[in-house]
């Protein structure tokens, strides 16, 4: 089946704007997962969402990163007035329950 | 606290060559499960292997192999007969038990050298 699919591959914005980046899950997948890996470092955790359950905010660095996740399917993050540190990959994970989690593709965002 | 060591930053190996990947791990967990992801120059993050905290059975796929200790806290992985293909940077996860939250190492980059 389909993996995990993210949108855009690329995002390239300036400093001050909103940007929305997409999350398409493994079907079936109840848990989604959000990370950010700057150039040359490990993945930071985000966000996390699992069923209906309120989702693990812990990672958000700050109150412009925010998170939603659709009917239990798509998830969109927004990154409001972006900062040339947000400049990053973001990469979209799902999981069954509490399993493996299968990445996606990731967006590479830039901050001019 | 919870914590995955990837000592090595980044090891070159020439084609052939077997290569070690450390991760150490710390939990008090019981129950906790670990992975390794290859993400190679494309990007995209590559499931390799789940392991689980009862089963110290170390296991071989191919090439490659992972030798789970818990006496160490260690889940070293191997490949054997390195190839060009094998060029990543590979992450070592913890996942505790009772959150869906791995705490990844901070990458070992490999480079098989032609």
């Amino acid at each position: 089946g389909a993996g995990v699919s993210q949108s855009p591959s690329n995002k390239v914005t300036e400093k001050g704007k909103d940007v929305e980046l997409r999350c398409d899950p493994i079907s079936g997948h109840t848990a989604l997962y959000w990370y950010r890996q700057s150039l040359g470092q490990g993945l930071e955790f985000l966000i996390y969402f699992q069923g209906n359950s309120a989702p693990d905010k812990s990672g958000l660095p700050s109150d412009r990163f925010s998170a939603e996740r659709t009917g239990g399917s798509v998830s969109t993050l927004t990154i409001q007035r972006t900062q040339q540190e947000d400049s990053a990959v973001y990469l979209c994970a799902s999981s069954f329950e509490g399993y493996t989690q299968y990445f996606g593709p990731g967006t590479r965002l830039t901050v001019l | 606290a919870q914590k995955v060591t990837q000592a090595q930053t980044e090891i070159s190996v020439v084609e052939k060559e077997d290569v070690t990947l450390d991760c150490v791990y710390e939990t008090r967990d019981t129950t906790y499960y670990l992975f390794w992801y290859k993400q190679p120059p494309s990007g995209e993050l590559v499931f390799l292997i789940r392991r689980n905290s009862f089963d110290e059975q170390n296991e071989i796929s191919g090439r490659y192999s992972w030798n789970f200790q818990k006496s160490t806290s260690s889940f070293n992985f191997t490949i054997t007969a390195s190839q060009v293909v094998d060029s990543a940077v590979y992450f070592c996860a913890l996942g505790p038990s009772g959150t869906y939250k791995y705490i990844f190492g901070t990458g070992t980059r490999l480079k098989v050298l032609a």
